[in-house]
């Protein structure tokens, strides 16, 4: 059965904390991964991977994907305030006729 | 923005109606996702449209129907409707051909409060 597993549920920091989102999968016919940030309503998109060992960055934000293990990590630097959401994983097979979401990891950025 | 438009943006009704709701997709996207989020939950995948026909299914419910029209936007069609349908309904459109293209666009989500 095709499946997304993320880790930590939820996780508490301070601001300026590193944090690693961790994400796991099983699908038939991988074609890639993506990460979305949801705060109050629609998840946004900020990363989709396809390569393994190929870092994508964003500013404090960077996510790589390992097909070998069938894993990802969302590293986030110098959290702040405004990181605080709910952070969701997804992958998706090569005809795109799906998304499997994970049920997300809650972040809670304290000052 | 994202571009995906879903109405209503919340909805109350009773148990055992039907509510009927509508997703635009961003101009160019053919493909429409439909999924549901509970309270601290994933979002669970119920239907997928390509171009007008229907592609792929999840765990959607035999109460639950959708369509994608000639003009590519879609409907959801809710009905016999009970507590537990209660919940964020996504609409999410890709182009869906290529990697390039394979993001989801969510839209703002329509609430459904079943009393």
């Amino acid at each position: 059965e095709d499946k997304v597993v993320q880790s930590p549920l939820s996780l508490v920091v301070h601001e300026g904390d590193t944090v690693t989102l961790n994400c796991s999968y099983e699908v038939t016919n991988f074609r890639s991964l993506l990460w979305y940030k949801q705060e109050k309503k629609a998840p946004t998109f900020l990363f989709m991977l396809t390569s393994s060992g190929i870092e994508k960055k964003s500013g404090r934000l960077s996510s790589i994907l390992d097909k070998k293990e069938l894993f990802s990590i969302l590293n986030i630097t110098a959290t702040q305030t405004g990181d605080s959401a709910v952070y969701l994983c997804a992958v998706t097979p090569y005809n795109f006729n799906k998304f499997y979401f994970g049920s997300g990891t809650k972040l809670n950025v304290k000052p | 923005d994202s571009g995906v438009t879903q109405t209503p943006k919340h909805l109350i009704t009773a148990t055992g109606q039907r509510v009927t709701l509508r997703c635009s997709p961003r101009s160019g996207d053919l493909s429409v996702y439909w999924y549901q989020q509970s309270l601290d939950q994933g979002l669970q995948f119920l239907i997928q449209y390509y171009n007008g026909e229907e592609r792929a299914k999840g765990n959607i419910l035999e109460r639950f129907s959708a369509q994608q029209f000639p003009d590519l936007h879609s409907e959801l069609n809710l009905s016999s409707l009970e507590l537990g349908d209660s919940a964020l309904y996504f609409c999410a459109s890709s182009v869906g051909v290529s990697e390039v293209d394979g993001e989801l666009f969510f839209g703002e989500g329509s609430r459904l409060t079943v009393l």
